[in-house]
């Protein structure tokens, strides 16, 4: 597997439930980001955890880090319409290249 | 503060002809990327840009493919003698240096080149 795989690759939900989708890496890790890319136009960074950091909040948004298993996960609560997008972890390896890799995404369809 | 700015945003070219991209980054943010992003992928990186240097290119094709960020002007990834599987959406990133480490980075429109 590649560095930065998500799963489900396809996640569909009623309005208002919960979506978690999970990346999975397998280097060293600086930090750990989760875009979100609308149909046909570029990302929009969403949150970023450090290597050191276990949890961290932004809005309805609820991320994860687990480096032992080398796996986080993106929690989306009260999911709305607009959150339907797919979703990209990107990981900045602690290598000295600064490389940022991106995960094959998750896409989400929110139900009204 | 204008955002990443990427022109043109469609491009078509008959194969062997020569594709330009730009890239215009952040006001202030002195490092550029471009990625590659194939329909239902992921972004594949390709190179990775400082004013009038290239730090990592290990994601570019050798032949073809290169990638200039002068001192002045925009970042220009130029694709010669395009064939159907250059077919796709160049992205073009941009961030701030960081003493904190790398940060999040600031993504531009996309260019969609369709080779014929």
């Amino acid at each position: 597997s590649q560095q930065g795989e998500e799963d489900p690759q396809a996640l569909s939900i009623q309005e208002g439930e919960n979506a978690t989708m999970n990346c999975s890496y397998k280097t060293s890790i600086n930090n750990l980001q989760w875009y979100r890319q609308n149909s046909g136009r570029g990302l929009v960074h969403l949150i970023l955890i450090r290597s050191n950091e276990r949890e961290k909040h932004s809005g309805r948004l609820r991320v994860t880090l687990d480096t032992s298993k080398k796996s986080s996960s993106l929690l989306i609560t009260a999911s709305r319409a607009a959150d339907t997008a797919s979703y990209f972890c990107a990981t900045v390896l602690d290598s000295g290249t600064y490389k940022y890799i991106f995960g094959t995404g998750t896409r989400l369809k929110v139900l009204a | 503060n204008a955002g990443v700015m990427q022109n043109p945003r469609h491009l078509v070219r008959r194969r062997g002809q020569e594709a330009r991209l730009r890239c215009s980054p952040m006001k202030g943010h002195s490092h550029v990327y471009w990625y590659r992003q194939l329909p239902e992928e992921g972004l594949k990186f390709m190179v990775y840009l400082q004013k009038e240097n290239i730090i990592d290119e290990s994601g570019m094709p050798k032949e073809r493919f290169s990638a200039e960020f002068p001192k002045e002007g925009p970042s220009i990834l130029r694709i010669q003698q395009v064939v159907r599987g250059d077919s796709a959406a160049y992205f073009c990133a941009s961030s701030p240096p960081s003493r904190t480490g790398w940060d999040e980075q600031y993504f531009g429109p996309g260019t969609r080149l369709t080779v014929t």
